[in-house]
């Protein structure tokens, strides 16, 4: 089956602009995560959905934001951007286990690059 | 905050060498999973524990979860150039996964 799809891949924003980025899950997946990775701090929590519902979220300022819709596709959103922004952007959906652990599948990313 | 040390941060080695890499926190975490990243790539999940004390065997890859659930061990035995990446583990909870910095292994042919 399909994997998890992120788009664009790439992409280079100047300072200021806002960005949206997409996530498209697994199929019959409901839960989508989205995690910030940079070379200095690794992967950092952004915010997860489930059923269109954020579960839960990162400590991340208010100008990143997220959304999921009825068909557990999810978008994220970037408003006012900073050059600390540019960083490689994973979504990942997700099954539970049996043991009740969460496996997480992820996208290949997107790139963003801050000017 | 929950937080994962990794070490070491960077390893290079010789195909055919013994490693071990290490995941520590002072918090317990209901799972531990460890995963590899490829550049240009996202992280691929290679092993998920669960119970204090297990351990799970992949290959030549052996993975240990500490009997208090706050650390884990990946050992690599026989390394080859395709071991090459960035592992990272991650601590389940909450509905997120907090993630260790990362050990970049190099295997040098």
């Amino acid at each position: 089956k399909a994997g998890v799809t992120q788009t664009p891949r790439y992409l280079i924003k100047t300072r200021g602009q806002q960005v949206t980025l997409s996530c498209s899950p697994i199929s019959g997946h409901r839960s989508v995560s989205w995690y910030q990775q940079t070379p200095g701090q690794g992967l950092q929590f952004l915010f997860e959905y489930f059923s269109e519902t954020q579960r839960n979220k990162g400590n991340f300022p208010g100008r990143f934001s997220g959304r999921q819709f009825s068909n557990s596709r999810s978008e994220m959103n970037v408003s006012t951007l900073e050059l600390g922004d540019s960083a490689l952007y994973l979504c990942a959906s997700s099954s539970t286990l049996s043991s009740g652990a969460n496996v997480l599948t992820f996208g290949a990313g997107s790139r963003l690059t801050v000017l | 905050t929950q937080l994962l040390e990794q070490s070491p941060q960077f390893l290079s080695i010789q195909e055919g060498e013994n490693l071990t890499v290490y995941c520590n926190s002072s918090s317990v975490f209901s799972s531990l999973q460890w995963y590899r990243q490829e550049p240009g790539e996202g992280p691929v999940l290679l092993v998920t524990v669960v119970t204090g004390g297990e351990v799970k065997k992949l290959k030549r890859l052996t993975f240990q979860f500490g009997d208090a659930r706050k650390d884990s061990s990946l050992h690599i035995t026989a390394a080859q150039p395709g071991d090459t990446g960035l592992y990272l583990c991650a601590g389940g909870s909450n509905y997120k996964l907090t993630f260790g910095k990362g050990t970049l292994l190099t295997v040098n042919p």
